[in-house]
């Protein structure tokens, strides 16, 4: 059962335009979310995140925005470059509660491929 | 600082074989987890801990053992290959887990069961 689930395997978008990733949990107590980008043979790279509390972090061209009423969340990319073509993943963090340690949960990737 | 160092980056065993991916961190993390990348499933957590001699099951652990007796490794181990183990293996650490920190992850083990 997805706690995480990001529904758009792809994503296409031209230079300098704006990228939206989407992506929807189910668990009301998750109180972190992320946004890790993946390269081609390489670890995931830490993008941005966002607390359960705030509805807006902003780093750069990187925006997340949280909807707690619709548990969605979403990255917006502005402007698209062609360096951003990656694998992008959304996480959420259920916290450390009682005899659980606490764990990221994550969604299984939309694929943006940014074109000249 | 090297942070999260995996190794292997390649292996290929025969089914049956017994193994274990290494994984260490020079940056003194509580918190450390092994996650596999399968095609079409994002990142599964296999097992984690956070701190020396504390390790938990993640989501799909079965086939796997761990072991944390120092703060800097956290190896793997296959007990006894089998193909649908074939899948890529990603090494994440962090400071913290009951503070927010972030996971640094390492390149990955990419490993071949036949």
């Amino acid at each position: 059962d997805q706690q995480v689930k990001q529904n758009s395997p792809s994503l296409s978008v031209q230079e300098g335009r704006i990228s939206i990733l989407n992506c929807d949990y189910t668990n009301s107590m998750f109180d972190y979310f992320l946004w890790y980008k993946k390269y081609p043979a390489e670890g995931p790279t830490f993008l941005i995140s966002i607390s359960s509390i705030k509805d807006k972090n902003e780093d750069g061209r990187f925006t997340v925005f949280l909807n707690k009423s619709a548990k969605h969340l979403s990255l917006h990319i502005v402007p698209s470059q062609p360096g951003d073509s990656a694998v992008y993943f959304c996480a959420a963090r259920s916290r450390p509660r009682g005899s659980t340690l606490g764990r990221l949960y994550f969604g299984r990737g939309t694929q943006l491929t940014v074109w000249p | 600082n090297a942070g999260v160092t995996q190794t292997p980056k390649f292996q290929v065993l025969k089914t049956g074989q017994s193994m274990t991916l290494q994984c260490a961190q020079d940056m003194n993390h509580e918190y450390m987890s092994w996650y596999r990348q399968d095609p079409g499933m994002g990142l599964r957590l296999i097992h984690y801990s956070v701190g020396a001699g504390i390790t938990d099951q993640g989501e799909v652990p079965n086939g796997y053992n761990v072991s944390r007796s120092t703060t800097e490794d956290f190896p793997l181990r296959l007990l006894s290959a089998a193909p649908s183990q074939t899948s890529v293996y990603f090494c994440a650490s962090s400071y913290s887990f009951s503070r927010f920190q972030p996971q640094h992850f390492g390149d990955g083990t990419r490993l071949s069961i036949l």
